[in-house]
Order: C-alpha cells, then structure tokens, then sequence
C-alpha cells in the first residue's frame, strides 16, 4: 500500500513570494490534516478536512495560508505572502475516518521550507 | 488548546540499555499515538492506543495508556543505534477532534 505522498521535498524562497505544497493521501482515507512543525517542536495542527469539507481550521493564518481539498483526494496548502517564520516543515497526513480507531493518522515524508 | 508535557526533552544512553519516556495532558484523551521521527522525514507511527489501561508491544518497544486517561508511556528495551531519532507522542479527545503533539523526546545511543 502506498503511503502519503508530498511534493516537493524541500522550497527555498525569499519573503513575500508564493508557495503551494502538494500532497496525496493514502488511498481511501476520508481525513486529511496538514501541519507545520518548526524545528525542535512537536508538529501543530493547521487544517484538518474530512472528504472535501474542512473539519478545522482554527490555527491556520488565514490572511496568508489557504488549503483546499476540492474533490476530497489530494490537497493543495498555499502560503501566500511568505514570511521568514513560515520556515518549517510542512507535513501531510491522513486517517481513514476522523474518530475511534480509524483515526491513526500515517504521515507524509514533509515539505521543508525555508523563507530568506 | 490541550496542553502536553513530554519528558525527558532529550536522553543519552549506552547501547543494551532500556529506555522511558512519558507523555502526560491536562485533560482526558482517548487515543494516545507514539511516533518515531528520523531527521528530513516524516513521523512513522509505532503503537496507537485506544483503551485506558491497554498495554502494547511492538517488537521491542511497550506503550501503555495511563489509567486516569491523562498519560502514556512508552519504554524501549535492549537500545540499539537504530532507535536514535525523536519520539512524539499525540493524544486525541474525541470532542475536540484532533490530535496535540508533544515537543519530542529525542534519543542518542551511544555504540
């Protein structure tokens, strides 16, 4: 079985330009999460989609990241303008569902950003 | 948010030694996930939990879900290179719908 798959590995831009990251989920998972993990910490949460509909969003910086999901399989997560603390490892995963044990979630290998 | 506190930050053992780590929450979770995290890749899951009190192995690795349902251990035994990276654990309560990351514990072992 595939796993979660990322593109690209790895983005150097300078603030204030665009990034777009990729990821396709292991197939037939329902639920798909992004989350930023910056160097020395634990990954956080920025969006969470079940199918296509977002789940939560509460932490996203929404004036300058956007996610979308439009056919409930892959995910684009935009960032747009960069800023220098946006450097961070993007990571993708997903469950099968979003509750009991059909919510371990399998992740992504990462997209490492890093904005100069 | 969920707060999560991880320890030890960091540990330095000698080959054929065992290993604990923990992770505890200020609040009630369901499921309690451990990862293992190599440098430049993503988190690999090794045990997922889903009862309190449940006790699981996985080779060499045992986690177990704390019975107030607030921590989770994991203990690695006979330590060999291979286990050096970052563990996370991650806790999830179903009302909430998402799951809180720890800082990491991260491992060296010494040949």
């Amino acid at each position: 079985e595939a796993g979660v798959a990322q593109s690209p590995r790895y983005k150097i831009i300078e603030k204030r330009q665009s990034v777009a990251f990729w990821c396709n989920p292991i197939s037939g998972h329902a639920t798909l999460y992004w989350y930023q993990q910056i160097l020395g910490q634990g990954p956080k949460l920025l969006i969470q989609f079940q199918n296509n509909g977002v789940v939560d969003d509460s932490q996203l910086p929404k004036d300058r990241f956007s996610a979308e999901r439009l056919k409930g399989v892959d995910s684009t997560l935009k960032i747009q303008p960069a800023k220098l603390e946006d450097s961070a490892v993007y990571l993708c995963a997903s469950s099968l569902m979003a509750g009991g044990r059909t919510n371990t979630q399998y992740f992504g290998p990462g997209t490492r950003l890093t904005v100069l | 948010g969920q707060q999560l506190n991880q320890s030890p930050q960091s540990m330095f053992i000698q080959e054929g030694e065992d290993v604990s780590m923990n992770c505890t929450s200020s609040s009630i979770f369901n499921t309690w996930l451990w990862y293992k995290q190599d440098p430049g890749e993503g988190p690999v899951l090794l045990i997922a939990l889903y009862k309190a009190g449940e006790l699981t192995s996985n080779g060499r690795l045992t986690a177990q879900f704390g019975i107030t349902r607030k921590d989770s251990f994991l203990n690695i035994s006979a330590s060999i290179p291979s286990d050096v990276g970052i563990y996370f654990c991650a806790g999830q309560n179903y009302n909430f719908n998402k799951f809180y990351f720890g800082s990491g514990t991260k491992l060296n072992v010494k040949p």
